[in-house]
C-alpha cells in the first residue's frame, strides 16, 4: 500500500518561497505511469489543484498560480517536491500531496496534508 | 476559480436517496472524466467514483455517479448518519490544460 507524507515548514512569511516535500513510501517514485500532484484547501473553502509532475519530466501546473509554481522528483529520495514563490496570505492553506493515475483527476492515494500558514 | 458548480448543501434523512449535482462545460465535463471525492473534517478526501461512474474497491454501492452531456451527478442511497461530509467532483478541463474542482457541498444527514 502507497503511503504518502507532507513535510515542510508550518510557517512562511509573506514574498517568501513555500518549500514542502513529499516521501512516498511503499512503492517507488518511478515505477507505474502516476502523477504526483499537490492540491491545497485554505481555511473553511474548498479544493484547489496546484499541479502534478508525470516521472521523466511532464509537468502541469494551474494556470491561476501564474509561473509561481514548480514541482519537482528526487527519485534518489523517493520524494516530490513543491515550491511556490512569492507566497502572500492568500496561500496559506493545508497542502496535500497525491497520486493521480489518470493524469485527469483521480486522485486514489492521498497524504494527510500539512498546513502552512503565511504570516510575518 | 472554479468553474465546476455544485451547490453549498444538500440534506436527507437517513435511508433517503440524495443527488448532488455538479455542473461544468464542454471543455471539462462535457469531454473528461468526473471524479467525485468525500472529505471528514481535518481529513484528506477520499476518492468515491471514478471515470464518471465506477467505484473503487471498498466503496458501498450505495454510492453512484452519473453524467449527462456537461453536468454529472452523486447518488447516495440509503443515507446513513456516517455520510455526513463534504463532498466535490473533479475533472480535467482541456481549455485550462488542468483540473478542476467543484467548489464542493456540504451533506448534512438530520
Amino acid at each position: 500500500q502507497v503511503q504518502l507524507q507532507e513535510s515542510g515548514p508550518g510557517l512562511v512569511k509573506p514574498s517568501q518561497t513555500l518549500s514542502l516535500t513529499c516521501s512516498v513510501s511503499g512503492g517507488s517514485i518511478t515505477s507505474g505511469d502516476y502523477y504526483w500532484s499537490w492540491i491545497r484547501q485554505p481555511p473553511g473553502k474548498g479544493l484547489e489543484w496546484i499541479g502534478y509532475i508525470f516521472y521523466g519530466g511532464s509537468t502541469y501546473y494551474n494556470p491561476s498560480l501564474k509561473g509561481r509554481v514548480t514541482i519537482s522528483v528526487d527519485a534518489s529520495k523517493n520524494h516530490f517536491s513543491l515550491n511556490l514563490t512569492s507566497v502572500t496570505a492568500a496561500d496559506t492553506a493545508v497542502y496535500f500531496c497525491a497520486r493521480d493515475l489518470s493524469g485527469w483527476g483521480r486522485f486514489h492515494f492521498w497524504g494527510q496534508g500539512t498546513t502552512v500558514t503565511v504570516s510575518s | 476559480q472554479s468553474v465546476l458548480t455544485q451547490p453549498p448543501s444538500a440534506s436527507g434523512t437517513p435511508g433517503q436517496r440524495v443527488t448532488i449535482s455538479c455542473s461544468g462545460r464542454s471543455s471539462s465535463i462535457g469531454s473528461n472524466y468526473v471524479f467525485w471525492y468525500q472529505q471528514f473534517p481535518g481529513t484528506a478526501p477520499k476518492l468515491l467514483i471514478y471515470n464518471d461512474d465506477q467505484r473503487p474497491s471498498g466503496v458501498p454501492d450505495r454510492f453512484s455517479g452519473s453524467k449527462s452531456g456537461t453536468s454529472a451527478s452523486l447518488a447516495i442511497s440509503g443515507l446513513r448518519s456516517e455520510d455526513e461530509a463534504d463532498y466535490y467532483c473533479a475533472s480535467w478541463d482541456d481549455t485550462l490544460s488542468g483540473v478542476l474542482f467543484g467548489g464542493g457541498t456540504k451533506l448534512t444527514v438530520l
